[in-house]
């Protein structure tokens, strides 16, 4: 069974103290990693996608990179505004979607 | 605003009852998604469709059921409801149906089941 597990659940950061969150997957034919953020009581929001082990990609102060077991979002100096549950999701060639519980991430001022 | 559309916003009913949740995906996508997210148990997968067709099946309970008609608006039929299925239903879409197609989230309809 396809598993994705998320690291910490909840992280506290000081606006400007830079940090990762984990996502480790378990799971065969990986056909792509993705990466969103959710605001309470809104639909979660694009981030990245990643294919293949090694690749990177940046926005901002965000960068996600992906080995072949787990995936990284590293935050650069975050502001309050960063502060969301941030998941990560897996797709699989049977084309199904499985979603890790998230890391929810406060930002303080 | 992402640009995809969910109806109702809430919805409030008893168990034993059946509800009809509808999408409509933004212009020009031609793949729905439908997702389940409840407080222990995530974001869960339920079902994709592609211009119509059904493309992948997650965890959808058989008293569930799904279709996209030829506007590619979508509906979800939830049938003999139980208090479980109390959860916030998304919608999501995408250009396309392949694997790293980038999905564009509705606001989600909040289900409650009393």
């Amino acid at each position: 069974e396809d598993q994705v597990t998320q690291s910490p659940e909840a992280l506290r950061l000081q606006e400007g103290e830079s940090s990762s969150l984990n996502c480790s997957y378990t799971v065969s034919g990986l056909r792509g990693l993705f990466w969103y953020r959710q605001d309470p009581g809104k639909g979660p929001e694009f981030l990245f996608t990643l294919y293949s082990a090694g690749e990177e990609k940046e926005k901002e102060r965000l960068k996600a990179t992906l080995t072949k077991k787990e995936s990284f979002l590293h935050i650069t100096a975050p502001k309050p505004e960063d502060s969301a549950t941030y998941l990560c999701a897996v797709r699989v060639e049977d084309q199904k979607v499985t979603f890790g519980t998230g890391t929810k991430l406060q930002v303080i001022p | 605003d992402s640009g995809v559309t969910q109806t109702p916003k809430h919805l409030i009913t008893a168990t034993g009852q059946r509800v009809t949740l509808r999408c409509s995906p933004r212009s020009g996508d031609l793949s729905v998604y439908w997702y389940q997210q409840s407080l222990d148990q995530g974001l869960q997968f339920l079902i994709q469709y592609y211009n119509g067709e059904e493309r992948a099946k997650g965890n959808i309970l058989e008293r569930f059921s799904a279709q996209q008609f030829p506007d590619l608006h979508s509906e979800l039929n939830l049938s003999s409801l139980e208090l479980g299925d109390s959860a916030l239903y998304f919608c999501a879409s995408s250009r396309t149906g392949g694997t790293g197609n980038e999905q564009f989230f509705g606001p989600g309809t909040r289900l409650t089941v009393l």
